[in-house]
């Protein structure tokens, strides 16, 4: 079974663009969810999204949005990008998402200037 | 509040010695842990899991214990390899109406030396 997938890997935008990224979970995992690491923050929570309804939010500005379709893809978009953006996101996907395993995929490094 | 925390944000180890991660969490209603390791450049890999009606669980020269009691998880890692070298997290599940929530610890970087 493939793994999560995410594109693209990597990322340079500059200040006040926007960005969207995306994600390809693990075939039959309905639930996707996004984290942002950056090392001063480590691994944190964006959102989760399940059957196309987002269920569960981190605290994140509205900056951050995400959103998934019916083939359980998921995307997430970043409006006017700051340099504290600059970061890797990861998504990880389960089957339902309560009280399951998360796989992560490798992650897109984003470099905001 | 809610926290995860690990003791020790960097481990050297020798070649075959054993690990021994740590990590304290403090939320009680926490029902489900979680080991990743995460390798430079790579997204967090699952090594293994645990139940909170469980106390101990095995796995190929992993064991992770559990002590309810104190709120504590510690990751063993059994004759390490140089290929552990890797940030070891922990994170703790806490499901809600059906829902999930995982808080990530902040890492341990273990540090393998030949």
């Amino acid at each position: 079974k493939a793994g999560v997938t995410q594109t693209p890997r990597y990322l340079i935008k500059t200040r006040g663009q926007q960005v969207t990224l995306s994600c390809s979970p693990i075939s039959g995992h309905r639930s996707v969810s996004w984290y942002q690491q950056t090392p001063g923050q480590g691994l944190q929570f964006l959102f989760e999204y399940f059957s196309e309804t987002q269920r569960n939010k981190g605290n994140f500005p509205g900056r951050f949005s995400g959103r998934q379709f019916s083939n359980s893809r998921s995307e997430m978009n970043v409006s006017t990008l700051e340099l504290g953006d600059s970061a890797l996101y990861l998504c990880a996907s389960s089957g339902r998402g309560a009280g399951e395993t998360q796989y992560f995929g490798p992650g897109t490094r984003l470099l905001v200037l | 509040g809610e926290s995860v925390g690990l003791h020790l944000p960097t481990l050297s180890v020798q070649e075959g010695d054993n690990s021994i991660i740590n990590c304290a969490y403090s939320n009680s209603a926490s029902d489900y842990f979680i080991w990743y390791k995460q390798e430079s450049g790579k997204g967090p890999q699952f090594i293994i899991d645990i139940r909170s009606n469980m106390d101990k669980r095995q796995g190929q020269r992993v064991t992770v214990l559990l002590n309810k009691t104190v709120k504590h998880l510690s990751l063993q890692i059994a004759a390490t390899q140089p290929g552990d070298s890797a940030v070891y997290f922990c994170a703790e599940n806490i499901r809600s109406g059906g829902y999930q929530k995982v808080t990530f610890g902040t890492g341990t970087k273990l540090q393998v030396i030949p």
